[in-house]
């Protein structure tokens, strides 16, 4: 069975930093992973989809990496703002239903 | 364009009323999902539809929860006499189709409350 761990829970880190999200998953045999930011209540937004085939993708200021056969995948947010803060969440797709399972999440605060 | 939609944003019933919670997809979007959002058990899948293929159904938690999506478009979740334990956000997703390369969009979700 699948299961997809987010590490830190939390983290808070002042404006300008940059910050490294990490999520790992116990079956590599996934056909990708997505990234996903959720704003308290409300619903998610997906940030980065990485195929199972590539290494990285990149968006603005994120960099998602994925290597499957270590089962791990990171997050790179460069140059924080205030409006990063969210909660992140992976998410690995490996069946042919494409359903995803998710980690727990990171809450990020980033201080002004 | 539009995005997922829900409704309602917000249900509150009472336990053993049934609910019906609705999702309209991203127009052309053949793929659509419903996952559940609750504090013990994080995100967790609950039902998957695609096209005309009969759906996965494998993560519906009880005989109490069911989904329909009619016309290959708009989908409507109903849990049967609700309990307590059914309280959470329940989150509707579509993907443009079904297969494995494409990213899923979601909706904001809708919030239930049963007491």
């Amino acid at each position: 069975k699948q299961e997809v761990t987010q590490i830190p829970a939390a983290l808070s880190v002042p404006e300008g930093e940059n910050l490294v999200l990490n999520c790992s998953f116990t079956d590599s045999a996934i056909y990708n992973l997505q990234w996903f930011r959720q704003d308290p209540g409300k619903g998610l937004t997906s940030l980065l989809l990485i195929q199972s085939s590539q290494r990285e993708q990149t968006s603005g200021r994120l960099n998602a990496s994925l290597d499957k056969s270590s089962g791990r995948s990171t997050l790179y947010i460069a140059a924080s703002q205030p409006g990063d803060s969210a909660t992140y969440l992976c998410a690995v797709n490996g069946g042919a239903t494409n359903k995803l399972i998710f980690g727990t999440g990171t809450l990020l605060a980033v201080q002004p | 364009g539009a995005g997922v939609s829900q409704s309602p944003s917000n249900k509150v019933t009472e336990k053993g009323k049934d609910v019906e919670l609705r999702c309209d997809p991203i127009s052309g979007h053949t793929a659509l999902y419903w996952y559940r959002q609750s504090l013990g058990q994080g995100l967790e899948f609950l039902i998957y539809f695609q096209g005309n293929s009969a759906p996965d159904k494998s993560g519906l938690p009880s005989d109490r929860f069911s989904a329909e999506r009619t016309g290959g478009s708009v989908s409507t979740l109903t849990i049967q006499r609700t309990q307590q334990e059914d309280s959470a956000v329940y989150l509707c997703a579509s993907s443009s189709q079904g297969a494995n390369s494409f990213p899923q969009y979601f909706g904001p979700g809708t919030r239930l409350t049963v007491t």
